[in-house]
């Protein structure tokens, strides 16, 4: 059975701090995996991965797959208050796509 | 640009109760999604559609169906509610397959 498992849950941090969100995937016929950030309605996306080892990066947020670990972070840098959102992955097989459970962060003034 | 749109946006019904959701998208998508979010669970499947007239079913598909009659809209309907099909409701369209999914703002059902 395909699944996608972030980690950790749930996060406190304070402003300034450096985060590092894990998704690692067991998916059949796995196309690519994305990011999305969620904050009171729709996901938003922000970051899709087809190949291992490249780094795609905007502004403060980085992220990078690992195929032979069948994994991937997203890095938040110099955390803001802006930051305080669940961030989902996701990972596409065939038509469609798993999601993880999300990360729920909280980023404090 | 209004992207995805969902109607309603939030929605309170009795047990037993029928209704449609109705998701409407200006991208000219091939690809539709209904998902359902609950806490601790992530965005499950509901049923897809890869195209005008296809429907196909997710991960959790029992208790709804729906239809793609127009390439823009996607319904779900719900024939008799239950309350555990109290959720957070979301829509997304795909352009293609590797492209990203866009996300309607969701519908808040309950079911009392």
């Amino acid at each position: 059975e395909d699944k996608v498992v972030q980690s950790p849950l749930s996060l406190v941090v304070h402003e300034g701090d450096t985060v590092t969100l894990n998704c690692s995937y067991e998916v059949t016929n796995f196309r690519s995996l994305l990011w999305y950030k969620q904050e009171k309605k729709a996901p938003t996306f922000l970051f899709m991965l087809t190949s291992s080892g490249i780094e795609k990066k905007s502004g403060r947020l980085s992220s990078i797959l690992d195929k032979k670990e069948l994994s991937s972070i997203l890095n938040i840098t110099a955390t803001q208050t802006g930051d305080s959102a669940i961030y989902l992955c996701a990972v596409v097989g065939a038509y469609k796509y798993i999601f993880g459970t999300g990360t729920r962060l909280k980023v404090l003034a | 640009n209004a992207g995805v749109t969902q109607t309603p946006k939030f929605r309170v019904l009795k047990t037993g109760q029928s209704m449609t959701l109705l998701c409407a998208q200006d991208m000219n998508h091939e690809y539709m999604y209904w998902y359902r979010q609950d806490p601790g669970m992530g965005l499950r499947l509901i049923h897809y559609s890869v195209g005008e007239g296809t429907t196909a079913k997710g991960e959790v598909p029992d208790g709804y169906n729906v239809s793609r009659l127009k390439k823009q809209n996607f319904l779900l309907g719900l024939e008799s509610a239950a309350p555990s099909q109290t959720s957070v409701y979301f829509c997304a369209s795909m352009g293609g397959l590797g492209q990203p999914q866009h996300f309607g703002d969701g519908t808040r059902l309950s079911i009392l």
